[in-house]
């Protein structure tokens, strides 16, 4: 399967700035996620939609803020970051009747 | 609360050779398994998973993992490894429901050499 796509693929920025990231899939599925993966740590579950409601936020920082305004879009709001959020940043969207997750390439985040 | 354990974070193997990459996992219920692998610069493709029946299950590129509920295991295999092989790979372990809430191992780098 292919069809989840994430833009940028790499993003620098200040942390001053507000940027966003966007993630689209076409593929029915009904849950969209946002993972972070820092080297040497596990993926950390950032936020969880589910037909297009918000179930799980993991403690994540007010400075992250995600949009689903519909079924195959996902948005992850940056503003004023820190240095330690720099990471790479994976969506995945995943379908109810067919367990695991398809995921897109990541925006590679470096914040300066 | 479900986690996973990869005990080996780096391993080298040789072409041609055979690889098996441990995963062991806690959970309270019959679990579901899956096995991603994930290319430099890019995101996680799903190789195989596990959720009932044959505790041998086959993947994509030749992989296969085996579910032995008596160890909490979920070892991946291949047989004989290929250059294109150099990855690195993750064990997780996921409940099912509404959605699917996924935990992730640190992942395996594995090198291969000629």
């Amino acid at each position: 399967e292919t069809g989840v796509t994430q833009t940028p693929r790499h993003l620098v920025m200040g942390m001053t700035n507000k940027k966003s990231l966007k993630c689209e899939q076409h593929l029915g599925h009904n849950a969209m996620y946002w993972y972070k993966q820092s080297a040497k740590k596990p993926l950390e579950l950032m936020f969880v939609y589910s037909l297009e409601e918000r179930v799980e936020n993991n403690s994540v920082p007010s400075r992250f803020s995600p949009e689903c305004p519909n079924s195959s879009h996902l948005f992850l709001h940056l503003h004023t970051l820190q240095p330690e959020d720099s990471a790479l940043y994976l969506c995945a969207s995943s379908s109810a009747d067919r367990y695991g997750y398809t995921f897109g390439s990541g925006t590679r985040l470096t914040v300066v | 609360a479900q986690s996973v354990t990869q005990p080996d974070i780096h391993i080298t193997v040789s072409e041609g050779a055979s690889l098996e990459l441990r995963c062991n996992y806690s959970y309270g219920a019959t679990p579901y398994l899956f096995w991603y692998v994930q290319s430099p610069g890019q995101g996680l493709q799903l190789l195989l998973k596990y959720f009932s029946g044959d505790t041998l299950v086959q993947g994509i590129k030749g992989f296969e993992a085996e579910f032995k509920r008596s160890q909490s295991s979920f070892n991946l295999r291949k047989p004989s490894v290929h250059w294109s092989d150099a990855a690195e790979y993750f064990c997780a372990v996921g409940a099912s429901g509404g959605y699917q809430k996924v935990t992730f191992g640190i992942g395996t780098k594995l090198q291969v050499i000629p």
